[in-house]
Protein backbone atom coordinates (compact mmCIF):
# COMPACT_ATOMS: atom_id res chain seq x y z
CA UNK A 1 0.00 0.00 0.00
CA UNK A 2 0.97 3.71 -0.50
CA UNK A 3 -0.50 5.46 2.29
CA UNK A 4 -0.23 8.90 2.68
CA UNK A 5 0.12 9.73 6.18
CA UNK A 6 -0.53 13.63 6.91
CA UNK A 7 1.08 15.48 9.34
CA UNK A 8 0.14 16.88 12.12
CA UNK A 9 -2.75 15.55 13.31
CA UNK A 10 -4.65 18.62 14.05
CA UNK A 11 -4.16 22.17 13.76
CA UNK A 12 -5.71 25.71 14.61
CA UNK A 13 -5.11 29.07 13.45
CA UNK A 14 -6.36 32.41 13.01
CA UNK A 15 -8.20 33.97 9.86
CA UNK A 16 -5.65 35.25 7.53
CA UNK A 17 -2.74 33.29 8.50
CA UNK A 18 -1.39 30.40 6.58
CA UNK A 19 -1.39 26.67 7.39
CA UNK A 20 1.00 24.25 6.59
CA UNK A 21 0.02 20.42 6.34
CA UNK A 22 2.43 17.54 5.43
CA UNK A 23 2.33 14.05 4.31
CA UNK A 24 4.93 11.78 3.85
CA UNK A 25 4.47 8.26 1.99
CA UNK A 26 6.52 4.71 1.81
CA UNK A 27 6.93 4.21 -2.18
CA UNK A 28 7.34 5.28 -5.17
CA UNK A 29 4.57 7.22 -6.97
CA UNK A 30 3.38 8.72 -10.14
CA UNK A 31 1.21 11.47 -8.96
CA UNK A 32 0.25 12.83 -4.90
CA UNK A 33 -3.12 13.97 -4.97
CA UNK A 34 -4.79 16.50 -1.70
CA UNK A 35 -8.35 16.07 -0.53
CA UNK A 36 -10.64 18.49 1.58
CA UNK A 37 -13.27 17.05 3.87
CA UNK A 38 -16.29 18.93 5.65
CA UNK A 39 -17.80 17.53 8.35
CA UNK A 40 -19.79 14.87 7.27
CA UNK A 41 -19.79 15.34 3.58
CA UNK A 42 -17.75 13.19 0.98
CA UNK A 43 -14.28 14.17 -0.03
CA UNK A 44 -13.29 16.96 -2.56
CA UNK A 45 -10.26 16.78 -4.85
CA UNK A 46 -8.36 19.84 -4.19
CA UNK A 47 -5.05 19.24 -6.48
CA UNK A 48 -2.98 16.72 -8.17
CA UNK A 49 0.84 17.11 -8.62
CA UNK A 50 2.68 14.76 -10.41
CA UNK A 51 5.97 12.97 -9.98
CA UNK A 52 8.26 15.16 -12.03
CA UNK A 53 6.72 18.42 -10.54
CA UNK A 54 8.19 20.21 -7.93
CA UNK A 55 5.46 22.76 -6.96
CA UNK A 56 1.95 23.88 -8.03
CA UNK A 57 -0.66 26.24 -7.49
CA UNK A 58 -4.28 26.66 -7.84
CA UNK A 59 -5.53 30.30 -5.93
CA UNK A 60 -4.91 29.98 -2.14
CA UNK A 61 -3.21 26.39 -2.51
CA UNK A 62 0.27 25.83 -3.22
CA UNK A 63 1.33 22.33 -3.05
CA UNK A 64 5.36 21.01 -3.18
CA UNK A 65 6.70 17.36 -3.45
CA UNK A 66 9.96 16.52 -2.77
CA UNK A 67 10.18 12.98 -3.69
CA UNK A 68 13.62 12.01 -2.43
CA UNK A 69 12.35 12.52 0.23
CA UNK A 70 8.97 11.12 -0.16
CA UNK A 71 7.32 14.15 1.18
CA UNK A 72 4.66 16.85 0.30
CA UNK A 73 3.23 19.59 1.20
CA UNK A 74 -0.03 21.82 1.30
CA UNK A 75 0.05 25.81 2.37
CA UNK A 76 -3.28 27.31 2.41
CA UNK A 77 -2.43 31.26 2.68
CA UNK A 78 -4.84 33.71 4.12
CA UNK A 79 -6.78 31.14 5.40
CA UNK A 80 -10.13 31.55 6.20
CA UNK A 81 -13.06 29.88 8.52
CA UNK A 82 -14.97 28.61 5.46
CA UNK A 83 -11.10 26.49 4.90
CA UNK A 84 -12.32 24.79 8.06
CA UNK A 85 -11.86 21.37 7.31
CA UNK A 86 -10.01 17.88 7.39
CA UNK A 87 -7.56 17.53 4.83
CA UNK A 88 -6.31 13.88 2.94
CA UNK A 89 -3.26 13.23 1.04
CA UNK A 90 -3.35 10.24 -1.37
CA UNK A 91 -0.82 8.43 -3.68
CA UNK A 92 -1.22 7.29 -6.96
CA UNK A 93 -4.14 4.61 -8.43
CA UNK A 94 -5.95 2.92 -5.58
CA UNK A 95 -5.77 5.92 -3.23
CA UNK A 96 -5.12 4.82 0.08
CA UNK A 97 -5.76 7.55 2.65
CA UNK A 98 -3.96 8.95 5.96
CA UNK A 99 -5.90 10.04 9.06
CA UNK A 100 -5.98 13.84 7.85
CA UNK A 101 -5.15 16.81 9.26
CA UNK A 102 -8.05 18.43 11.37
CA UNK A 103 -7.93 22.07 10.15
CA UNK A 104 -9.65 24.70 12.33
CA UNK A 105 -9.72 28.52 11.51
CA UNK A 106 -10.92 30.88 13.83
CA UNK A 107 -12.19 34.00 12.73
CA UNK B 1 -23.07 17.44 -14.97
CA UNK B 2 -24.48 15.74 -11.57
CA UNK B 3 -22.06 14.64 -9.29
CA UNK B 4 -21.59 10.91 -7.44
CA UNK B 5 -24.53 10.01 -5.98
CA UNK B 6 -24.87 7.79 -3.06
CA UNK B 7 -28.46 6.28 -1.51
CA UNK B 8 -29.33 5.89 1.37
CA UNK B 9 -27.52 8.80 3.22
CA UNK B 10 -28.71 7.01 6.59
CA UNK B 11 -29.06 3.41 7.29
CA UNK B 12 -30.05 2.08 10.84
CA UNK B 13 -29.65 -2.02 11.12
CA UNK B 14 -29.21 -4.81 13.85
CA UNK B 15 -26.48 -7.00 14.08
CA UNK B 16 -26.77 -10.23 12.03
CA UNK B 17 -28.57 -8.09 9.19
CA UNK B 18 -27.37 -7.36 6.03
CA UNK B 19 -27.15 -3.72 4.22
CA UNK B 20 -26.82 -2.83 0.43
CA UNK B 21 -25.78 0.45 -0.55
CA UNK B 22 -26.11 2.61 -3.95
CA UNK B 23 -23.63 4.12 -6.10
CA UNK B 24 -24.39 6.35 -8.94
CA UNK B 25 -20.96 7.47 -10.58
CA UNK B 26 -20.73 10.71 -12.91
CA UNK B 27 -21.40 10.04 -16.14
CA UNK B 28 -18.40 8.30 -18.45
CA UNK B 29 -16.58 7.98 -15.13
CA UNK B 30 -16.05 3.68 -15.07
CA UNK B 31 -14.17 3.20 -12.08
CA UNK B 32 -15.79 3.08 -8.71
CA UNK B 33 -13.90 2.86 -5.64
CA UNK B 34 -15.67 2.24 -2.17
CA UNK B 35 -14.33 3.47 1.39
CA UNK B 36 -15.43 3.06 4.78
CA UNK B 37 -14.45 5.78 7.28
CA UNK B 38 -14.80 5.23 11.21
CA UNK B 39 -12.84 7.94 13.96
CA UNK B 40 -10.72 5.10 14.84
CA UNK B 41 -9.22 4.11 11.51
CA UNK B 42 -9.68 6.65 9.25
CA UNK B 43 -10.45 6.28 5.90
CA UNK B 44 -9.88 2.81 4.40
CA UNK B 45 -10.18 1.24 1.11
CA UNK B 46 -12.84 -1.48 0.52
CA UNK B 47 -12.58 -1.96 -3.10
CA UNK B 48 -12.47 -0.72 -6.56
CA UNK B 49 -14.75 -1.70 -10.06
CA UNK B 50 -13.38 -0.59 -13.21
CA UNK B 51 -16.05 -1.85 -16.38
CA UNK B 52 -18.09 -4.55 -14.20
CA UNK B 53 -14.36 -6.13 -12.98
CA UNK B 54 -13.08 -5.89 -8.99
CA UNK B 55 -9.52 -4.59 -10.14
CA UNK B 56 -7.97 -3.70 -6.52
CA UNK B 57 -9.37 -4.85 -3.00
CA UNK B 58 -8.80 -3.66 0.03
CA UNK B 59 -8.25 -5.60 3.38
CA UNK B 60 -11.84 -6.46 5.01
CA UNK B 61 -13.53 -9.73 5.70
CA UNK B 62 -15.50 -11.64 2.89
CA UNK B 63 -18.77 -10.37 4.23
CA UNK B 64 -18.05 -7.28 2.18
CA UNK B 65 -18.88 -7.24 -1.58
CA UNK B 66 -20.20 -5.55 -4.70
CA UNK B 67 -20.45 -5.26 -7.65
CA UNK B 68 -20.38 -2.95 -10.39
CA UNK B 69 -23.11 -3.09 -13.29
CA UNK B 70 -22.55 -1.89 -17.17
CA UNK B 71 -23.47 1.45 -16.48
CA UNK B 72 -21.04 1.98 -14.30
CA UNK B 73 -23.29 2.22 -11.13
CA UNK B 74 -22.24 0.03 -8.04
CA UNK B 75 -23.42 -1.89 -4.94
CA UNK B 76 -21.71 -2.59 -2.74
CA UNK B 77 -23.21 -5.25 0.24
CA UNK B 78 -22.27 -6.07 3.63
CA UNK B 79 -23.64 -9.23 5.43
CA UNK B 80 -24.07 -10.49 8.93
CA UNK B 81 -23.75 -7.02 10.07
CA UNK B 82 -21.27 -6.32 13.15
CA UNK B 83 -21.33 -3.23 15.57
CA UNK B 84 -17.86 -1.58 14.65
CA UNK B 85 -19.53 -1.68 10.86
CA UNK B 86 -21.17 1.51 12.03
CA UNK B 87 -19.10 3.87 9.54
CA UNK B 88 -19.60 6.39 6.73
CA UNK B 89 -19.40 4.90 3.31
CA UNK B 90 -17.86 6.80 0.83
CA UNK B 91 -18.30 6.19 -2.97
CA UNK B 92 -16.31 7.61 -5.36
CA UNK B 93 -15.42 7.62 -9.13
CA UNK B 94 -12.89 8.75 -11.89
CA UNK B 95 -12.13 8.39 -15.20
CA UNK B 96 -9.44 5.89 -14.68
CA UNK B 97 -6.49 4.66 -12.70
CA UNK B 98 -4.28 7.91 -11.54
CA UNK B 99 -7.10 10.78 -12.22
CA UNK B 100 -8.96 12.84 -9.72
CA UNK B 101 -11.67 11.31 -7.56
CA UNK B 102 -15.12 12.56 -7.21
CA UNK B 103 -16.68 11.48 -3.38
CA UNK B 104 -19.90 11.18 -2.96
CA UNK B 105 -21.61 12.45 0.38
CA UNK B 106 -21.51 9.21 1.94
CA UNK B 107 -24.19 6.83 3.57
CA UNK B 108 -23.64 6.91 7.65
CA UNK B 109 -24.30 3.41 8.68
CA UNK B 110 -24.91 2.62 11.91
CA UNK B 111 -25.66 -0.56 13.74
CA UNK B 112 -27.78 -1.17 16.86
Amino acid sequence: SQQGEEDPQALSIQEGENATMNCSYKTSINNLQWYRQNSGRGLVHLILIRSNEREKHSGRLRVTLDTSKKSSSLLITASRAADTASYFCATDSTLTFGKGTMLLVSP
Amino acid sequence: KAGVTQTPRYLIKTRGQQVTLSCSPISGHRSVSWYQQTPGQGLQFLFEYFSETQRNKGNFPGRFSGRQFSNSRSEMNVSTLELGDSALYLCASSLGSSEPQHFGDGTRLSIL
